[in-house]
């Protein structure tokens, strides 16, 4: 079975500083997400990586960047984290080949309070 | 544009119940791929289901079963008989045959209660 871990269920930081949530998987996949889920907003993506060092902006970029060093390992920074950014961050998975009828792969969240 | 419209926000059913979720869907491609997944009360999403355009058949899993139909763009899920366990967000999600991105409805959040 596919597993996507994330580093912390539950996260509470202040405002300013720098935030790292961090997500592994084992089934050497290529592609890896970043999404925020808000209620009534549904998930909307942030950021996406096809392969190591590569990354691609979604659609909600704004006050993250992404780091993919090595392939089983994303993460998200938040530089100077604001409460606006308080969220459920959900990391996701999948293989490669946008034309493969592929599912993506979920972590259980970090739940993030930025007080 | 791709767009993925789940208009009940909240859903409350009793035990033993049916009960059908909506999904209606935009998009101008000719090949794209639907999917569903349960968020339980733990956030995790778990994949229910995918199906491609091309493929109409509707689908049943036991309890589950999900109706595709496209001259309405619509790919509907119904719970039968319905338990207290299936209480979760449910989140309906359209991709493009050419891309990785999964677009997401807003999710409805299903009540069994007892």
């Amino acid at each position: 079975d596919v597993k996507v871990t994330q580093s912390s269920r539950y996260l509470v930081k202040r405002t300013g500083e720098k935030v790292f949530l961090e997500c592994v998987q084992d089934m050497d996949h290529e592609n890896m997400f970043w999404y925020r889920q808000d209620p009534g907003l549904g998930l909307r993506l942030i950021y996406f990586s096809y392969d190591v060092k590569m990354k691609e902006k979604g659609d909600i970029p704004e006050g993250y960047s992404v780091s993919r060093e090595k392939k089983e390992r994303f993460s998200l920074i938040l530089e100077s984290a604001s409460t606006n950014q308080t969220s459920m961050y959900l990391c996701a998975s999948s293989p490669g080949l946008a034309g493969d009828p592929y599912e993506q792969y979920f972590g259980p969240g970090t739940r993030l309070t930025v007080t | 544009a791709q767009k993925v419209t789940q208009a009940q926000t909240e859903i409350s059913v009793v035990e033993k119940e049916d009960v059908t979720l909506d999904c209606v869907y935009e998009t101008r491609d000719t090949t794209y791929y639907l999917f569903w997944y349960k968020q339980p009360p733990s956030g995790e999403l778990v994949f229910l289901i995918r199906r491609n355009s091309f493929d109409e058949q509707n689908e049943i899993s036991g309890r589950y079963s999900w109706n595709f139909q496209k001259s309405t763009s619509s790919f509907n899920f119904t719970i039968t008989a319905s338990q207290v366990v299936d209480s979760a967000v449910y989140f309906c999600a359209l991709r493009s045959y050419n891309t990785d991105k999964l677009i997401f409805g807003t999710g409805t959040r299903l009540q069994v209660f007892p």
